[in-house]
């Protein structure tokens, strides 16, 4: 079953401006990751960030958390081309539960316009 | 290191063939998941090892799905007999520890006809 869902499923903004895109997941959580996915290529790890943290950022990638929610965004500021791709966020199982794989949402497709 | 290593990057078999797919995990690492990703479904964990051993198999579809790990470098996917709907991309990934970042392969790109 999937933990986390991504909002929207699709993304299209003009290169320089932010992108914001949303997980909600189900479970309580040790903690949340986001990963990149170019077309035709592997998932690539961006960012972890743990149950105890609000807020965590990484050059141009900021990600958030609301443990009471359940929820997590990540923007990405002053989009570039490059930048175009989908974009997971990941739940491992809480710990003392019995399985140990990431879970992933169907993601957001996001389009970077020249 | 040169990261998960997949093989063939490429498939393409008849409907009733066996395929296998293979994976070179990161040394070290002591996790290795197969995942299998389609534009329906998504990302679905099919099955994952820990030090070598099948931990969680709730994910394979079916018993023509079968997999191994008979080393720490060393992963394969069997699907005996294929059918078209196994179509999908199928991604090995990696990890060092419980939760933890998890590094992806390329992906092999199974096409059955």
């Amino acid at each position: 079953s999937q933990q986390g869902e991504e909002d929207p499923q699709a993304l299209s903004i003009q290169e320089g401006e932010n992108a914001t895109m949303n997980c909600s997941y189900k479970t309580s959580i040790n903690n949340l990751q986001w990963y990149r996915q170019n077309s035709g290529r592997g998932l690539v790890h961006l960012i972890l960030i743990r149950s105890n943290e609000r807020e965590k950022h990484s050059g141009r990638l900021r990600v958030t958390l609301d443990t009471s929610k359940k929820s997590s965004s990540l923007l990405i500021t002053a989009s570039r081309a490059a930048d175009t791709a989908s974009y997971f966020c990941a739940t491992p199982p809480y710990s003392g539960g019995g399985a140990d794989g990431l879970t992933f949402g169907k993601g957001t497709h996001l389009i970077i316009q020249p | 290191d040169a990261g998960v290593i997949q093989s063939p990057r490429h498939e393409v078999t008849e409907m009733g063939q066996e395929v296998t797919l293979r994976c070179k995990p990161i040394s070290g690492h002591d996790y290795l998941f197969w995942y299998r990703q389609t534009m329906m479904r998504g990302l679905e964990l099919l099955i994952y090892f820990n030090n070598n051993v099948p931990i969680d198999d709730s994910g394979m579809p079916e018993d023509r799905f079968s997999a191994k790990m008979p080393n720490a470098s060393f992963s394969t996917l069997k699907i005996q007999p294929s059918e078209p709907r196994d179509s999908a991309v199928y991604f090995c990934a990696s990890s060092f520890g419980r939760g933890t970042e998890a590094f992806f392969g390329q992906g092999t790109r199974l096409t059955v006809v």
